[in-house]
């Protein structure tokens, strides 16, 4: 099955400063890479995803970019604000493979230093 | 309009008693699937329906959790004998899955499930 690989699991930047997660994955024929919020005790929230037809997407100060050959994507937040503290999970899934659901990494505490 | 639901939002219980969660998805959504996080940890996927079947039980972790669910809407998940280590926050989540395409998945609140 379905492996992903988060990195790293803490980290910590200036306010204004930009962020950058990175996840592998280990399934080929996995083709759609979602990234979540997660707020303390808040249930996950999509912010943004990428499917393997498309290398990169950006959506205000996000952006997911995918290296389908190395297997692996990155969440890359710009102009970090406080509000941006929580945790991030990246996940991995085969479209039309509902059955196999997404298949998450640990995920990464995102601190924003005042 | 309403997100997916879940009740209760917090369950304490006794070694060896058995539990029932309940998920309401987004009205409409075809597929429904529970994940568990435990404390610190990823979301692990449990079991995913599509409508009123699910085509494959293996991400259960044992034999004592199972689910259903009825009318293509509620879920539940139920889990007999519970043990300590079935402690952890049971996420639920649906999406619309279009034809052969797997929509965002929206996610309920969670139930925190604690054995003592």
């Amino acid at each position: 099955g379905e492996n992903v690989e988060q990195h790293p699991s803490t980290l910590s930047v200036q306010e204004g400063d930009s962020a950058v997660i990175k996840c592998t994955y280990s399934d080929s024929a996995s083709n759609y890479f979602p990234w979540y919020k997660q707020e303390l005790g808040k249930r996950p929230q999509l912010i943004i995803d990428i499917r393997s037809n498309v290398g990169e997407k950006k959506d205000q100060r996000i952006a997911v970019t995918l290296n389908k050959t190395a297997k692996h994507f990155s969440l890359h937040i710009t102009e970090t604000q406080p509000e941006d503290s929580a945790v991030y999970f990246c996940a991995a899934s085969i479209l039309g493979g509902g059955a196999d659901g997404l298949t998450f990494g640990k995920g990464t505490h995102l601190i924003i230093q005042p | 309009g309403a997100g997916v639901s879940q009740s209760p939002s917090n369950k304490v219980t006794e070694k060896g008693k058995d539990v029932e969660l309940r998920c309401d998805p987004i009205s409409g959504h075809t597929a429904l699937y529970w994940y568990r996080q435990s404390l610190g940890q990823g979301l692990e996927f449990l079991i995913y329906f599509q409508g009123n079947s699910a085509p494959d039980k293996s991400g259960l972790p044992s034999d004592r959790f199972s689910a259903e669910r009825t009318g293509g809407s509620v879920s539940t998940l139920t889990i007999q004998r519970t043990q300590q280590e079935d402690s952890a926050v049971y996420l639920c989540a649906s999406s619309a899955q279009t034809q052969r395409l797997s929509d965002t998945q929206y996610f309920g609140p969670g139930t925190r499930l604690t054995v003592l």
